[in-house]
């Protein structure tokens, strides 16, 4: 099956400092790759949708500014949080699609990345 | 305003009986149902899913009903397994889209 994985798993950081975190297709070709955001007890909310070699896609009410995506291969796309602040403290995580043949359920996630700035 | 809801946070069900999982949405637009799995640390895993022109489909233990006249949506895991004890996402999302758009989420218990 398809597998994503996520770097890290988790991190602390200081406010104020920026975090980038990588999201990897280990086994197939992502055309696109989705990251979402879950505080707890609420639902996945997509934050952007990036296809290879173009401009992320952002939902409406994300900074662009703040949450940039760069999703330069077709196995790798990166979020890096700038300049993050305690309410950016969550649980991130990416989803790619594009395996090929795959039907409605071509969304394959990653474990996510739980990001605590103090 | 939120267009997936599943108004259960948690169930628990003793081993061998049936989980029933349900979610609502607003919108109409909607032409694919999903249901994801989640374990605690991991990303959602998806389970079963169910196009618009359909109102049953199953795979082994589980089903999935559509009723759309409702915008209701069910998962129907029988018997239930100890190992089933997840949370359970419905996620939709319309023909021609990508985007998925979640539920909160239902923890499941399968007590032995």
């Amino acid at each position: 099956g398809a597998v994503v994985s996520q770097h890290p798993s988790w991190v602390i950081c200081k406010s104020g400092t920026s975090v980038k975190i990588e999201c990897r297709s280990l086994d197939f070709q992502a055309t696109t790759m989705f990251w979402y955001r879950q505080f707890p007890k609420q639902s996945l909310m997509l934050m952007a949708t990036s296809n290879e070699g173009s401009k992320a896609t952002y939902e409406q009410g994300v900074e662009k500014d703040k949450f940039l995506i760069n999703h330069a291969s077709l196995t790798l796309s990166t979020l890096t949080v700038t300049s993050a602040h305690p309410e950016d403290s969550s649980f991130y995580i990416c989803s790619a699609s594009g395996l090929a043949g795959a039907g409605t359920d071509t969304q394959y996630f990653g474990p996510g990345t739980r990001l605590t700035v103090l | 305003d939120q267009q997936v809801k599943q108004n259960s946070p948690s169930l628990s069900v003793q081993e061998g009986r049936i989980s029933i999982l349900n979610c609502d949405y607003t919108n109409s637009m909607f032409d694919y149902f999903l249901w994801y799995k989640k374990y605690p640390a991991e990303g959602p895993t998806f389970l079963i899913s169910i196009s618009s022109i359909k109102d049953k489909n199953e795979d082994g233990r589980f089903t999935v009903f559509l009723n759309k006249s409702a915008k209701h949506l069910s998962l129907h895991i029988v018997p239930s397994q100890p190992g089933d004890s997840a949370v359970y996402f419905c996620a939709l999302r319309r023909g021609g889209s990508e985007k998925l758009v979640f539920g909160k989420g239902t923890k499941l218990t399968v007590n032995p």
